[in-house]
This record gives C-alpha cells, structure tokens and sequence, in this order.
C-alpha cells in the first residue's frame, strides 16, 4: 500500500467551477501535510500548507481529517491557469523527508 | 533572489556510464535534498544534507550513487555505473531550518536517460 494516496485523474472542469481532490494517508503518525503544484516538466512548487483547523489562500482551501486520515484540497472559481497536477504531501517529525502521492491532474477547459 | 539551480537539465548516458548532477541551493539554506522521480511513478526522497553533513541517506538506492556536498554549499550526485532503471527527473530542494524545514524550494530537475 502506498503511504500517500491520490485519484490521479485527470478531472476535467469548466472554468469557473468548484473542483475538490482528496487524499489518503497510510501512517497515522504523519504530522505535516502539503499541497504541491506541478506543472508539465517543471519543478513542484509549494501551493499550501495543511493546518488540523483547515486553512484557506484565496480560492484554495486545504483541510485535515487525522481520524480519517485524509487531506483535501477544495479550488473555487476555477481559473485556465490552475491547469497542473496537484500532488500531496506527508511529513514524519522524526526526519525532514517529504513523503509524495503520485498527484491528481486537473484540466480546465474554458 | 535566485531560486534553486540544477545542471544539466538533461542528460542522455548509456548503460555503464557516470553522470553527475549538480544542485545550488538557495544562498543560506542549510538544508539540501536530493529525490527522483521515476516516470510513472511518485517522486521519492533521496537523501538530506545538513550544510555539508549527510543527514539523512535512507532513500539513497544503492551503493552506486554518491552525494556529496563539500563546504556545505553546492551538491553533486554522481551515478557510477549508471543503470537502466536510474532513468527519471532528479530533483534538488533546499530549505531553511527549525520551523521552515518543510517549505522545501525545488529546482528545475535533471533528466536522465540511460539507454
């Protein structure tokens, strides 16, 4: 079983529209979570980290679910440019590694 | 302020070969990180350096891959003998420490094929 989990889509989705992916988690001991962007042949990029409290960055809203151990990411008035594969993120406390999904791919299609 | 710089971006090797990447982390970022990206498959973590300390080497695959960073400032991976399988995207972070330790900046990859 993979310790991160991620549909990897794609899902396709007009523009303007609300678009949410979830994501699993295997270790229960996981303790920081992330939403990376990456675009086609480019580097990751870091989109936002994940609070227990559920955080919000505009139109992106990231909450945690450690009983049910998932991470979601909800994006509302979908843009062209929010177009890449979001990957998910774990972290252990006891190293610094970052523990990737194999990312979800979204289209936006005007 | 520069980002994360990695030579090259390509790199075609046939199978026996030696490759060496090269990664320049963030000026002042103590924490360097090597992972690599399989086609197909999700990115993993390779190995941490804290300046030039090997902090972590646990996803390092075998004993044909050698990290190195002398003077704790840039990092070379060298691949020697270079497989089939050594095929991918290998990516360098570098990031600040103590409570920014996750916000990790990556750079552009290397990708490497070896035919």
């Amino acid at each position: 079983r993979k310790e991160v989990e991620q549909d990897p889509g794609p899902f396709n989705v007009p523009e303007g529209a609300t678009v949410a992916f979830n994501c699993t988690y295997s270790n229960s001991a996981s303790q920081s979570f992330f939403w990376y962007r990456q675009d086609c042949r480019k580097e990751p990029k870091l989109l936002m980290s994940v609070y227990s409290s559920g955080n919000e960055d505009g139109r992106f809203t990231a909450q945690l679910n450690r009983a049910s151990q998932y991470i979601s990411l909800l994006i509302r008035d979908s843009k062209l440019s929010d177009s890449a594969t979001y990957l998910c993120v774990a972290t252990m406390d006891s190293n610094y590694q970052l523990i990737w999904g194999a990312g979800t791919k979204l289209i936006i299609k005007p | 302020e520069a980002g994360v710089t990695q030579f090259p971006s390509h790199s075609v090797i046939e199978k026996g070969q030696t490759v060496t990447l090269r990664c320049d982390p963030i000026s002042g970022h103590d924490n360097l990180y090597w992972y690599r990206r399989v086609m197909g498959k999700e990115i993993k973590f390779l190995l941490h350096f804290v300046k030039e300390s090997k902090q972590d080497e646990s996803g390092m695959p075998n004993n044909r891959f050698l990290a190195e960073r002398t003077g704790g400032t840039y990092s070379t991976l060298k691949v020697q003998p270079a497989e089939l399988e050594d095929s991918g995207v290998y990516f360098c972070a570098s990031s600040q420490d103590d409570g920014l330790k996750y916000e990790q900046y990556f750079g552009p990859g290397t990708r490497l094929t070896v035919t």
